[in-house]
């Protein structure tokens, strides 16, 4: 079974400061891991995913997450927030054949002027 | 690549009518189709599974006879939202993977959703 957890379900920050999203998952085997964005009223975009390759993974934005296999989690970062990263962010694993994936209960980020 | 679209984008409808959505993968064969519903200000809850050809595999607490799913082709999956009700009134989001056409085989790709109101 997998299982995801967001810690926070609202984030503030102000403009210009580091973005840190946390996600932990648990898999009883080797997960691919996703970020994805979502604006009010929108569909999701996939900002990164992780799939057994390098373990710091780069996205879009400048955004980018790191998988710890040990303290199983996979954080998401941005160096400097822009008022446009105002969004829910979803944290999602999945197995390894296309069928299971679950999302975490999401994270508001709110970033302030 | 891997466009997945729905249609229609916003639906108004009567309580007791019934409503369909359709997801179409644009640019790939969609294998698997899921469909989502999202409450607002939640997460993605999972409604069902579907294969091309084969019934959907719908998750527990979702009601079979209500929510019909047909994944009849590999580029086109419904949903109709039988007897609509208020409570039926959501955001509806499908999403599809694809396999062994170049595609990341255990990647979703979402459609833009689709806004249901039931007066």
């Amino acid at each position: 079974a997998q299982s995801v957890t967001q810690l926070d379900s609202h984030v503030s920050v102000s403009e210009g400061t580091p973005v840190l999203l946390r996600c932990n998952y648990s898999s009883s085997y080797s997960p691919s891991l996703f970020w994805y964005v979502q604006h009010p009223n929108k569909g999701l975009q996939l900002l990164l995913k992780y799939t057994s390759a390098a373990t710091l993974v780069k996205g879009i934005n400048g955004f980018e997450a790191e998988f710890k296999k040990s303290e199983t989690s996979f954080h998401l970062t941005k160096p400097s927030a822009h008022m446009s990263d105002a969004a829910e962010y979803f944290c999602v694993v999945s197995d390894n054949y296309g069928q299971n994936f679950v999302f975490g209960p999401g994270t508001r980020l709110s970033v302030l002027p | 690549g891997a466009v997945v679209s729905q249609h229609p984008s916003r639906v108004i409808c009567k309580s007791g009518t019934s409503v369909k959505i359709e997801c179409r993968s644009l640019d790939f064969q969609a294998t698997t189709m899921f469909w989502y519903r999202q409450f607002p200000k939640q997460s993605l809850m999972l409604m069902a599974t579907s294969n091309e050809g084969s019934k959907a595999t719908y998750e527990q607490g979702v009601e079979k006879d209500k929510f019909l799913i047909n994944h009849a082709s590999l580029t086109l999956s419904t949903l109709t939202v039988t007897s609509a009700h208020p409570e039926d009134s959501s955001f509806y989001i499908c999403s599809a993977t694809g396999k062994g056409q170049g595609l990341p085989y255990n990647e979703q790709f979402f459609g833009p959703g689709t806004r249901l109101t039931v007066l």
